[in-house]
C-alpha cells in the first residue's frame, strides 16, 4: 500500500464549479500535512497546510481527519487559473533519523474549462 | 520566485555515464532536500543535508550521492546512469533546524534529466 494515495483523476470541471480532492495516508504517526500545487513542468508550491481543526484560505478549504487518516481539499468557485496538479503531502514523525522529508501522493490533475 | 536555483535546466546523458546536478538554497536556509519526480508521479525523497551532513535518506541506491557546502549550496551526483533515472530532479531548501518537525520547503525549478 502506498504511503499517500490520492484520487487518480483527472478532474475536468467548468468554471465556477466546486471540486473536492481526497487523500488517505497509511502511517498513523504522520506529523504534518499539506497540499501542494504543481503547474505543468514547474516545481511544486505550497498551497496550504492542513490542521485537525480545518482551515480555509479564500476559496480553498482543507480538512484533516486523523482517526480516518484522511485529508481533503475543497475548491469553491473554481477559476481557469486553478488548473494544475494538486499533490497531497505528509511528513513522518521524527525518529532521530530521516525526518522532515515530504512524502507526496501521485497528484490529481485538475482542468477548469471556460 | 523562491530564491532556490538549480543548474542545469535540462540535461541529456547516456546510460552508464555520471551526472552532477547543482542547487543553490535560499538565503538563510541551512537544509537542502533532493527529490526525484518521474513522469506522472509525485516527487520521491532522495536525501536531505543539514549543515553539510546527510540527515536522512530515502529508498535510493548508493549510486545516488550528495554534498552540501559551507554556503549551504548542494550537489546531487548519480553514477552509472540507468534509463529509469530519467526524471525531474528537484531540490528544496528550508530554514528549519534539523529537528524541526514542521517547516516549509521551498522548491527550485528542477533539472530535467533524460538518459538515453
Amino acid at each position: 500500500r502506498k504511503e499517500v494515495e490520492q484520487d487518480p483523476g483527472p478532474f475536468n470541471v467548468p468554471e465556477g464549479a466546486t471540486v473536492a480532492f481526497n487523500c488517505t495516508y497509511s502511517n498513523s504517526a504522520s506529523q504534518s500535512f499539506f497540499w501542494y500545487r504543481q503547474d505543468c513542468r514547474k516545481e511544486p508550491k505550497l498551497l496550504m497546510s492542513v490542521y485537525s481543526s480545518g482551515n480555509e484560505d479564500g476559496r480553498f478549504t482543507a480538512q484533516l481527519n486523523r482517526a480516518s487518516q484522511y485529508i481533503s481539499l475543497l475548491i469553491r468557485d473554481s477559476k481557469l487559473s486553478d488548473s494544475a496538479t494538486y499533490l497531497c503531502v505528509v511528513t513522518p514523525r521524527y525518529y532521530g533519523g530521516s525526518q522532515g522529508n515530504l512524502i507526496f501522493g501521485k497528484g490529481t490533475k485538475l482542468s477548469v474549462k471556460p | 520566485e523562491t530564491g532556490v536555483t538549480q543548474s542545469p535546466t535540462h540535461l541529456i546523458k547516456t546510460r552508464g555515464q555520471q551526472v552532477t546536478l547543482r542547487c543553490s538554497s535560499q538565503s538563510g536556509h541551512n537544509t537542502v532536500s533532493w527529490y526525484q519526480q518521474a513522469l506522472g508521479q509525485g516527487p520521491q525523497f532522495i536525501f536531505q543535508y543539514y549543515r553539510e551532513e546527510e540527515n536522512g535518506r530515502g529508498n535510493f541506491p548508493p549510486r545516488f550521492s550528495g554534498l552540501q557546502f559551507p554556503n549551504y549550496s548542494s550537489e546531487l551526483n548519480v553514477n552509472a546512469l540507468e534509463l529509469d533515472d530519467s526524471a525531474l530532479y528537484l531540490c528544496a531548501s528550508s530554514p528549519g533546524a534539523a529537528y524541526t518537525l514542521t517547516y516549509e520547503q521551498y522548491f527550485g525549478p528542477g533539472t530535467r534529466l533524460t538518459v538515453t
